[in-house]
């Protein structure tokens, strides 16, 4: 089955600067690339998605970016904001819906 | 359009006892996911629905869990009997698909459940 990792576990960033966050996937087959952003105590959100026949999608300061060959795929934040800060989940999916671990993304004032 | 609705949002229990979770998807969408996610961890898939089919189930506790998806809609979890490592959130989720395009997965509020 799919594993998906991701990495850093936590970031901690400077308000106004950027944040990064890579994911890979095992399963070849995998063909849409997810980003939910998770608040304490709150659902998982959607903030960006990316399908297998796209290498870049940007939504004004989010852009995130995949790598078929590699089977990597990465967040982009720039410009963080306090508001940036929570638990980001990337997942990968051919006809289940899998996981990574989660990045704890804090920005400082 | 109204969102993925799950009942109930808390629940504590003895070990042993058992528990049950309602989900109900977002109207006219054909995959329920059923996810555990346990504190400072990433959503673990315990089953996915298409329709009334199951997808996927590689990751349920077969022996103590169980969950069905009558009709194709409305969908429970069971657990039976609970033990302590149960103590998680229960997410529910739904996507729709188009074209065999992979859709947005919309999650609902979650179930926390704690096993005493």
């Amino acid at each position: 089955g799919e594993n998906v990792e991701q990495h850093p576990s936590t970031l901690s960033v400077q308000e106004g600067d950027s944040a990064v966050i890579k994911c890979t996937y095992s399963d070849s087959a995998s063909n849409y690339f997810p980003w939910y952003k998770q608040e304490l105590g709150k659902r998982p959100q959607l903030i960006i998605d990316i399908r297998s026949n796209v290498g870049e999608k940007k939504d004004q300061r989010i852009a995130v970016t995949l790598n078929k060959t590699a089977k990597h795929f990465s967040l982009h934040i720039t410009e963080t904001q306090p508001e940036d800060s929570a638990v980001y989940f990337c997942a990968a999916k051919d006809y289940k819906l899998s996981f990574g671990a989660g990045t704890t993304v804090t920005v400082r004032a | 359009e109204a969102g993925v609705a799950q009942s109930p949002r808390y629940k504590i229990i003895e070990k042993r006892q058992s528990v049950a979770f309602w989900c109900n998807p977002i109207s006219g969408h054909a995959t329920l996911y059923w996810y555990q996610q346990i504190l400072g961890q990433g959503p673990k898939l315990l089953i996915q629905f298409q329709n009334n089919g199951v997808v996927d189930d590689s990751q349920l506790p077969k022996d103590r869990f169980s969950a069905e998806r009558l009709k194709g809609v409305d969908s429970t979890l069971k657990i039976q009997p609970a033990k302590l490592e149960d103590s998680a959130v229960y997410l529910c989720a739904s996507s729709s698909r188009t074209d065999f395009l992979n859709t947005e997965a919309f999650f609902g509020q979650g179930t926390r459940l704690t096993v005493v």
